[in-house]
């Protein structure tokens, strides 16, 4: 069936060092990707999205890459801070769908 | 300040006592939507609501009932809980659509039905 899904479950990183987390979705019809950002205790809050005419898009310190030939999503972020660690989501909607499927979610750890 | 609010954030009932857990945005957005939260799930849809008076199932609706009277409230109705609907439940709200941008979501209520 149609999934979207985290190639880890947690990720451990030095502080100063650039996270990477990596995304697989099934659904080539799907046309518009989200990472989510989820800190204890909190919901869930944007962080960037990508549609799939795009292969890459850049935010403050984050960036999302797009590869649509292997269904892959991922999100880098750049000089990685304790601030950084929640857990993130990736998400996908479909094309004239009014859903959005979220992965398992990767728990991002950022070692002082 | 731009939010999306949810009540109870916390809740422990026994089952069979009906429940509603309510949901308020102040951004005037069309859609709004409920998901639960669990272990190695991810976040999984129960109901969605695109504008007053029109809701439609997620992917995991059975045991809920939601209302959208008004545009800014979306209550999610438990009528009978049970365990295994002691969740973290998560409102959310956008401008149109999931395809427009982003969801806001609200700051979860946890929920433990014994």
């Amino acid at each position: 069936g149609e999934s979207v899904g985290l190639h880890l479950p947690t990720l451990s990183v030095q502080e100063g060092d650039n996270s990477i987390i990596n995304c697989a979705y099934s659904n080539s019809a799907s046309d518009y990707f989200i990472w989510y950002k989820q800190e204890s205790g909190k919901g869930p809050q944007f962080i960037i999205d990508i549609r799939s005419n795009m292969d890459k898009r850049q935010g403050q310190r984050v960036t999302v890459l797009l590869n649509k030939t292997v269904k892959h999503l991922s999100l880098q972020i750049a000089a990685t801070q304790p601030g950084d660690s929640a857990v993130y989501f990736c998400a996908e909607n479909m094309t004239g769908g009014f859903k959005t499927i979220f992965g398992a979610g990767t728990r991002l750890f950022v070692k002082a | 300040e731009a939010q999306v609010t949810q009540n109870p954030r916390y809740l422990i009932t026994v089952t069979g006592k009906k429940l509603t857990v309510t949901c308020s945005q102040n951004m005037n957005h069309e859609y709004m939507s409920w998901y639960r939260q669990d272990p190695g799930l991810g976040l999984r849809q129960i109901y969605y609501s695109m504008n007053v008076e029109v809701t439609d199932k997620g992917d995991v609706p059975e045991g809920y009932k939601v209302s959208r009277k008004e545009k800014r409230n979306f209550p999610l109705i438990l009528e009978s809980p049970s365990p295994n609907q002691t969740s973290l439940y998560f409102c959310a709200s956008s401008f149109q659509g999931v395809n427009t941008g982003e969801l806001f979501f609200g700051e979860g209520s946890r929920l433990t039905v014994l």
